[in-house]
């Protein structure tokens, strides 16, 4: 199987960009969605197929799959943007589907 | 609006079983598939199981094949976990999550928490 490899943690001041990167080689041969945890909750779908932004999350967040790294873009941070972020990838052809490590966006 | 909420968690002994259910409304329950995901304290999520609509299809991952088993109940829109055989490595928030044919999982209860102790 595959493991999709999160940076543990990322910091960003509000007002500026961040991005999460999940990677796994040929990452961009799959479709990958993210999802964000605030502490206490639980996961909301905030990007799903590579870049499709669900009803309801904002135009600040974008994905994007190129090669053997996804990412999610986050622009102008906001305070509520603080939470754990995963990528998830299904491998149809067993059955499986992953999730990334996971990375811990603060908000300085 | 979608609804999605788990019960019958609780703290259980090593070696014994307990069975989740996920209630559902809102949407046409016969149309969708499900997954369980778990999350260990101060851990990620991972994934464990997935049922199709039609309950022909069924997953699991390999930490929990052959202990635990997905079912569902269409007349009253509940998707079950048995878990069975459990160890301390399964203590864990186990959260219902509705499936897109995508592969996402685009609605998420509460989950309901597993611990396992003796």
């Amino acid at each position: 199987s595959f493991v999709l490899t999160q940076p543990p943690s990322l910091s960003a001041t509000p007002g500026t960009t961040a991005s999460v990167s999940c990677w796994e080689n040929m990452l961009s041969t799959r479709t990958v969605h993210w999802y964000q945890q605030r502490a206490g909750q639980a996961p909301i779908l905030v990007i799903n197929s590579d870049t499709d932004r669900p009803s309801g999350i904002p135009e600040r967040f974008s994905g994007l799959n190129y090669e053997n790294l996804a990412t999610l873009t986050i622009t102008r941070v906001e305070a509520g943007d603080e939470a754990d972020y995963y990528c998830q990838v299904w491998d149809m052809s067993r059955g499986l589907w992953v999730f990334g490590g996971g990375t811990k966006l603060t908000v300085l | 609006q979608v609804q999605v909420v788990e019960s019958g968690g609780g703290v259980v002994q090593p070696g014994r079983s307990l069975r989740l259910s996920c209630a559902t409304s809102g949407f046409t329950f016969t149309a969708y598939s499900f997954h369980w995901v778990r999350q260990a304290p101060g851990k990620g999520l991972e994934w464990v199981s997935f049922i199709s609509s039609d309950a022909t299809v069924k997953y699991y991952s390999d930490s929990v094949n052959g202990r635990f088993s997905i079912s569902r109940d269409s007349p009253r829109k509940i998707v079950y976990l048995q878990l069975n055989g459990l160890r301390a490595d399964d203590t864990a928030l186990y959260y219902c999550a509705r499936h897109r044919d995508d592969g996402s999982l685009d609605y998420w209860g509460q989950g309901t928490l597993v611990t396992v102790s003796s």
